[in-house]
Parts: structure tokens; sequence; C-alpha cells
């Protein structure tokens, strides 16, 4: 059965902080996603992560992926309020972006 | 590009009626899939479609079926509808084969049922 764990479900930071967000899976892919989402919108690509070792940043925010661990991070660097959200991971599950995801972690950063 | 569009943005119904959903893929895409997102909860694969037929499926009952048209837009109908069948549909667009191919989400159709 194939599985997407992200950890932490909730987080609460103070502006300035630094964090980082796991993303662990269960199955071999070659894709993986990061999305934002804001409370009633749909998802924001944020990164595709395409091979092994991958690392992308935006701004504050930088993924990365490891295939043989069959993990993602994505490590936020000293947040501000505007990014509160949603963030989910996808994996790839069928090399034609189908994808499976998450559960989701919600951030909330404080003032 | 308008990129992913789908109509409506929201929808309500009754219980045990059938919705029909659409979606218009991004320009040069010829797949669709598409999800469901309950409240509180990550988007579930539904199915998809690529060449006017499915080609992949979740876990979802017959009560999901769609169809995709000769201009790659497709439809999600759901039949007797379930309260629990209250979410955010999602509808991505993508090429389906490449290493540089990637899924793109429309803004979703909020479906409440009551």
């Amino acid at each position: 059965e194939l599985k997407v764990e992200q950890n932490p479900l909730f987080l609460s930071m103070q502006e300035g902080k630094n964090y980082t967000i796991y993303c662990n899976y269960s199955t071999t892919s070659d894709r993986l996603y990061w999305y934002r989402q804001d409370p009633g919108k749909s998802l924001e690509s944020l990164f595709v992560l395409l091979s092994n070792g991958a690392v992308k940043q935006e701004g504050r925010l930088m993924a990365s992926l490891d295939t043989k661990a069959r993990l993602s991070t994505l490590h936020i660097t000293a947040a501000v309020h505007d990014l509160s959200a949603t963030y989910f991971c996808a994996v790839d599950w069928s090399g034609a972006n189908n994808l499976f995801f998450g559960t989701g972690t919600r951030l909330t950063v404080i003032p | 590009d308008a990129g992913v569009t789908q109509s409506p943005t929201h929808l309500i119904k009754t219980r045990g009626q059938q919705v029909t959903l659409r979606c218009s893929p991004k320009s040069g895409h010829d797949t669709v899939s598409w999800y469901q997102q309950a409240l509180g909860q990550g988007p579930q694969f539904i199915f998809q479609y690529y060449e006017e037929e499915e080609r992949q499926r979740g876990n979802f009952p017959d009560r999901f079926s769609g169809h995709q048209f000769p201009n790659y837009s497709s439809e999600l109908n759901v039949n007797a509808l379930l309260l629990g069948d209250s979410a955010l549909y999602l509808c991505a667009s993508s090429t389906p084969w490449g290493p540089g191919t990637e899924a793109f989400f429309g803004q979703g159709t909020r479906l409440t049922v009551v």
C-alpha cells in the first residue's frame, strides 16, 4: 500500500525562525511535488523534484529529494506571516503525473 | 495562457441527484486527472483521462465517471450523490510523458451536497 507521510501535521512557529517539514513515501518515484494551499483555495505548485539529490529554492523555501531514503524535505528560512498555509507533498506513483498526496502540514507563523 | 479552468466554481446539490463538473486543460496538455479533496484532508486521485479513455483509476465507486472530449477537455460525473461527496474537486492537466512534464491544477469546484 502506497503511503505518503508528512510531519509535523501542525506547525506553529515564530517569525524569523527556521524549520523543516518532512515527507516520507513508501514507493519508488521519479517525481515529487510540493504544493501550498490557502484556506478555500486550490493548490499552488511550489517545487517539482525530478531526481535524487535535487534541490530547489524559491525565496524562503528550499526543497530537497533523497530517492534512496524516499524522503523529501521542505525547509523554511526566517519565516514570515505570509507563509502561513497548508503544505502538501505529493508523489507521482504512475510516471504519468498521477499523484498520491501526503496528509498535509498546517503552518502558522506567529508575528 | 488561461491555465487549467474549471466550472462551475461552486455548486449545491441535493442528496440523490447527479452532478457534472467540467475542466479545460492548459494549452498544449492532453491528459486530465481528477481529484477529490474532503475538508481537512489531502486530495485523492479519482481517475485520469488520456486519448479520450480512462487510463488510471483510484479507489472510487462506479458512481464517479468521466469523459474526455477530442479537444482534451473533460467532465466528471457523480451519480446518486451522498452527503460524503461534499468536497473540493480539482482537475489537473499535464502531458503524460517526459522528464519535464508537470501537473497543473485548476482552481477547483466546491460541491456541497445537502
